[in-house]
């Protein structure tokens, strides 16, 4: 699976929107990106994953560009309980169900 | 039930003891994993079961760890002489089905404290 670089910290305004990048310049056409979020001392939690067009559901949004070599999550109104730490994981949609790897993400704080 | 349930929610052991944590994923998951998360650390994969195939098991750390799941149920992840470096959030995850890019729904952990 191709990797992915994530910025290892954010802050982000309560109210305002969050706008996590990550690359992965080295996807596959057969690639999906997914993001997760994990807060403190709980599993991590699935948010979205989209393969090229871009994707919206109740937690979030996800735009992935035109190449495919980034995308970025967005929480359009975040809160302090958004405080967490948030992963991009790229697999192949042939990956069956070999395991999600985890690398270090994104902590984002929400500050008041 | 709703979600995955881990049990117990935490576990104080004595160093050479042996383990069992438990994991109930959502009815219908065939698939299921056991990661472990160390104190400020990031997810290690440990090992994955999908349906009757056999487990992948190339995540386990040494043969003190083993892990056994009946049909598309119940797993239980056993540590063996546990050790003080065995401390660590043990996190059970299931999802759908192997042809669909399918999100994981985790548990929310065991943590076990080796004394």
């Amino acid at each position: 699976d191709a990797k992915t670089t994530q910025p290892p910290s954010m802050d982000c305004a309560e109210g305002r929107a969050a706008n996590l990048p990550c690359n992965h310049s080295t996807i596959s056409g057969n690639e999906y990106v997914y993001w997760y979020r994990q807060i403190h001392s709980q599993g991590p939690q699935y948010i979205i994953h989209g393969l090229k067009n871009n994707e919206t559901n109740e937690m979030a949004s996800l735009i992935i560009t035109e190449d495919r070599k980034s995308s970025t999550l967005i929480l359009p109104h975040a809160t302090l309980r958004d405080t967490a730490v948030y992963y991009c994981i790229v697999r192949a949609s042939n990956s069956g169900n070999t395991p999600l790897v985890f690398g270090k993400g994104t902590r984002l704080s929400v500050i008041a | 039930g709703a979600g995955v349930s881990q049990s117990p929610s935490n576990k104080v052991t004595e160093k050479g003891k042996d383990v069992e944590l438990r994991c109930d994923p959502i009815s219908g998951h065939t698939a299921l994993y056991w990661y472990r998360q160390r104190l400020g650390q990031g997810l290690e994969f440990l090992i994955y079961f999908q349906g009757n195939s056999a487990p992948d098991k190339s995540g386990l750390p040494s043969d003190r760890f083993s892990a056994e799941r009946t049909g598309e149920s119940v797993s239980t992840l056993t540590i063996q002489r546990t050790q003080q470096e065995d401390s660590a959030v043990y996190l059970c995850a299931s999802s759908l089905g192997a042809t669909i890019p399918a999100g994981y729904t985790f548990g929310s952990g065991t943590r076990l404290t080796v004394v």
